[in-house]
């Protein structure tokens, strides 16, 4: 089945500064590549999502990029803004179900 | 807005007790998941249910099982509680066809003694 790796697992930037959070995945089937954050307390929400169709994705200050050959696709935060301090998860399909398999989840902090 | 709710936010069982976790959606969705969180693992797929009565194992199945009888709802079951069941449980569902969307419930933490 699909397996997801997620890196790394905390990041702490100044704020301004740029965060980029890299995942790797092993069906080479996967066609879809989710990404979820999940502010303190709060449940998982999508923020952006590419399809394998596509190499690069942006969507203002985040954009994905996805890279087939070498199966990883990363999230970019640009600008980076305290309330951008979260976890964020990477996803993938599940072989031919509508399930997803999560990434182990990056811990971002912002520093004003 | 899509709602999907998770019955009780905060449990504290015994060891060995059976254990009900309720989560209902309004959106008529078909897909319904349960995830499990901990720190550093992630979110990690227990069961999920793509109809009703229809359920499929996910990752970590073991000491768990799940009950779909209404669309609406989705079910975890612990049938004899463990200490390493202690964990924030997140209920999730989806349409079909599949958007890639999944909406979650605000988790359920649940405190095995």
């Amino acid at each position: 089945g699909e397996n997801v790796e997620q890196h790394p697992s905390t990041l702490s930037v100044q704020e301004g500064d740029s965060a980029v959070i890299k995942c790797t995945y092993s069906d080479s089937a996967s066609n879809y590549f989710p990404w979820y954050k999940q502010e303190l307390g709060k449940r998982p929400q999508l923020i952006i999502d590419i399809r394998s169709n596509v190499g690069e994705k942006k969507d203002q200050r985040i954009a994905v990029t996805l890279n087939k050959t070498a199966k990883h696709f990363s999230l970019h935060i640009t600008e980076t803004q305290p309330e951008d301090s979260a976890v964020y998860f990477c996803a993938a399909p599940g072989g031919n179900t509508d399930k997803l398999i999560f990434g182990t989840g990056t811990r971002l902090q912002v520093f004003p | 807005d899509v709602k999907v709710t998770q019955s009780s936010r905060y449990l504290v069982k015994r060891t060995g007790e059976k254990v009900f976790l309720e989560c209902v959606q309004d959106m008529d969705h078909e897909n319904m998941f349960w995830y499990r969180q901990d720190p550093g693992l992630g979110l990690r797929l227990i069961y999920f249910s793509y109809d009703v009565k229809m359920k499929e194992k996910g990752d970590i199945p073991e000491g768990y099982s799940v009950s779909r009888e209404k669309k609406e709802r989705f079910s975890l079951i612990l049938e004899s509680a463990s200490t390493n069941q202690t964990s924030m449980y997140l209920c999730a569902s989806s349409p079909k066809p599949h958007t890639g969307e999944l909406f979650f419930g605000e988790g359920s933490r649940l405190t095995v003694l």
